[in-house]
């Protein structure tokens, strides 16, 4: 079981503005950074969010970032179909159990 | 060309051994700490390891403690995982990821590890 909860579905049409959201805790999200990865089919994972509310060179400004205290979320807006995929948070862990915790991931249909 | 490119998966029976390598080109490997994450069948992201720019450190997720093995080849920017004492549940596709500050910036393609008898 994923240590960041992350609803396992999300949907819209297209030109919709869609959230998904991560919720943690002090050890993690409360005391690092977040990040998100995008995975399309068949894909490796790909970073399009980094601390908190960066986006690397090339990535659109359609993704955004936010986090307050032990959640974070993800939006997306002018949804297009080639985002449909899966999205995941991830932040750094500071409990002796792991060095980096996952989301569960949230599978993302474009209607 | 930036790349990280993954080897050495395949099918092993459980409690078997298999070394992955992870190949850098096109950008820089000394200086970054590398880490391997894993993703079984239809499943989410699980961190692996972690290796230190040096490979003075290393830690490793509790499933794996004591069984794999994270070390590293500076010298030809390669980055390796050896998995010993397989278990079924090791089965997964293992990506090995740099890390920028706090965040893995360019990841490989992905390696297939299959462990069945």
């Amino acid at each position: 079981q994923s240590v960041l909860t992350q609803p396992p579905s999300a949907s819209g049409t297209p030109g919709q503005r869609v959230t998904i959201s991560c919720s943690g805790s002090s050890s993690n999200i409360g005391s690092n950074t977040v990040n998100w990865y995008q995975q399309l089919p068949g894909t490796a994972p790909k970073l399009l969010i980094y601390s908190n509310n960066q986006r690397p060179s090339g990535v659109p400004d359609r993704f955004s970032g936010s986090k307050s205290g032990t959640s974070a979320s993800l939006a997306i807006s002018g949804l297009q179909s080639e985002d449909e995929g899966d999205y995941y948070c991830a932040a750094w862990d500071d409990s002796l159990n792991a060095f980096v915790i996952f989301g569960g991931g949230t599978k993302l249909t474009v209607l | 060309q930036v790349q990280l490119v993954e080897s050495g998966g395949g099918v092993v029976q459980p409690g078997r051994s298999l070394r992955l390598s992870c190949a850098a080109s096109g950008l820089s490997f000394s200086g970054y700490a590398m880490h391997w994450v894993r993703q079984a069948p239809g499943k989410g992201l699980e961190w692996v390891a972690v290796i230190s720019f040096d490979g003075n450190n290393k830690y490793y997720t509790d499933s794996v403690k004591g069984r794999f093995t994270i070390s590293r080849d500076n010298s030809k920017s390669t980055l390796y995982l050896q998995m010993s004492s397989l278990r079924v549940e090791d089965t997964a596709v293992y990506y090995c990821a740099r890390e920028g500050f706090l965040y893995f910036d360019y990841w490989g393609q992905g390696t297939l590890v299959t462990v069945s008898s």
